[in-house]
Formats: structure tokens, C-alpha cells, sequence
């Protein structure tokens, strides 16, 4: 069964920490994705991954980083954490091919800054 | 800017009833059109996905109807039941690259 992991369901942190989000995929894929899900507004990319030590900013990455150091781990930085970045955040991969294919969705981790 | 639009927002249906949701898109590089599924507390999963060759797909109670010309398409599920009540989202993305997400749609049937 194909799996991708996120580290936490739930985290409260505190305004100006610094907050790591962990997800791990078990599927070998080359492409990563952070998203993170606000009522009304969908699922909106913050970054995404081709490859190791590859990122590309997605449509909101202002305020976040990213690191890849292997292949099946992606990493999601607050790095001074902000009441705004209150939500869900999403991990996925996906196979990368010369066509689009399916991306399989972590169960989430649900940020609440205060 | 929405590179997908989607609607409606939410959905209230009878038991047996066909809840239709809209998707349209601007970008034709699009190659995949998928629909994911999500249930509260969980992360969404693929539901049924098609590409711009065909225009019906059908996959037990589920069917995406495709309008290349229009740039639309569209989920449609028979038979509905509430078991089938959760978020539905859209999507479209273009040779391997990010998937742009619309905004969802809640559908509640119920029974």
C-alpha cells in the first residue's frame, strides 16, 4: 500500500517559532508538493520538488522554505511562525513521467499558531 | 489567479439523487484532469482522473464528462449516497508538472 507519511496530525506553536513539517513517501516518486487547505480557497502550492536538492516556489511561498536532502523526504519551514499560517497542510507525491499521473495526499497536519 | 474554477461551492441532494460539479480551466497544455475525494480529517485521494483524448470516463458510480472546446468538465455521481458525502476538489496539471487545485466543492446526501 502505497503511503506518504507527515510527522504530526496536530501542532500548536507559538508567533515567531521556528516549525519544521516532516513528510515521508515510501513510493519512490521524484515529485514533492506542499500545499497547505483554507476554507474557501482549495488546496494552494507553496513548493514543490523534481528531485533531490530541486525546489521551485509554488503560489504562495512567502514565509516558508523547504529542504530535500533525499528522495523520499520533503521538509516544510516556518521559519518565524505567523497566526496566518494557521491551517492545514498537505504533503504529496507524484511519479514523475512525461505525462501527468496520480499524486498521493499525506492525512495532513492541521498548524495552530497563537 | 484561479487556474481552475470550480462550483458550486456546496451541494445538498436526496439519497439516489445525480449531484453535478463544474470545473473549467483557461491553460490547454492541461493534460490530466483529476477529482480527489477528501473526508474530514483526512488528506484528499484520488477519485477518478481523465485526459483531453476522451470525453466520458466512467468508473462505477462516478463519470467525468470532458468539453475540450469549452474548456470545462465535470463529475457527476449516480445513485448518490451518503457515504458519498465529503469535499470534492478539481484539478488539472500538464506533463508532469503541479497540479492547480479549484476550491471544492462540500456535498452533503442525505438519506
Amino acid at each position: 500500500d502505497v503511503k506518504v507519511t507527515q510527522s504530526s496530525r496536530y501542532l500548536v506553536k507559538r508567533t515567531g517559532e521556528k516549525v519544521f513539517l516532516e513528510c515521508v513517501q515510501d513510493m519512490d516518486h521524484e515529485n514533492m508538493f506542499w500545499y497547505r487547505q483554507d476554507p474557501g480557497l482549495g488546496l494552494r502550492l507553496i513548493y514543490f520538488s523534481y528531485d533531490v536538492k530541486m525546489k521551485e516556489k509554488g503560489d504562495i511561498p512567502e514565509g516558508y522554505s523547504v529542504s530535500r536532502e533525499k528522495k523520499e523526504r520533503f521538509s516544510l519551514i516556518l521559519e518565524s511562525a505567523s497566526t496566518n499560517q494557521t491551517s492545514m497542510y498537505l504533503c504529496a507525491s507524484s511519479l514523475w513521467s512525461g505525462l501527468s499521473t496520480e499524486a498521493f495526499f499525506g492525512q495532513g497536519t492541521r498548524l495552530t499558531v497563537v | 489567479q484561479q487556474q481552475v474554477k470550480q462550483s458550486p461551492q456546496s451541494l445538498i441532494v436526496q439519497k439516489g439523487g445525480i449531484p453535478i460539479i463544474n470545473c473549467a480551466y483557461e491553460n490547454t497544455a492541461f493534460d490530466y484532469f483529476p477529482w480527489y475525494q477528501q473526508f474530514p480529517g483526512k488528506g484528499p485521494a484520488l477519485l477518478i482522473a481523465i485526459r483531453p483524448d476522451v470525453s466520458e470516463k466512467k468508473e462505477g458510480r462516478f463519470t467525468i464528462s470532458f468539453n475540450k472546446s469549452a474548456k470545462q468538465f465535470s463529475l457527476h455521481i449516480m445513485d448518490s449516497q451518503p457515504g458519498d458525502s465529503a469535499t470534492y476538489f478539481c484539478a488539472a496539471s500538464y506533463t508532469g508538472n503541479q497540479f492547480y487545485f479549484g476550491t471544492g466543492t462540500s456535498l452533503t446526501v442525505i438519506p
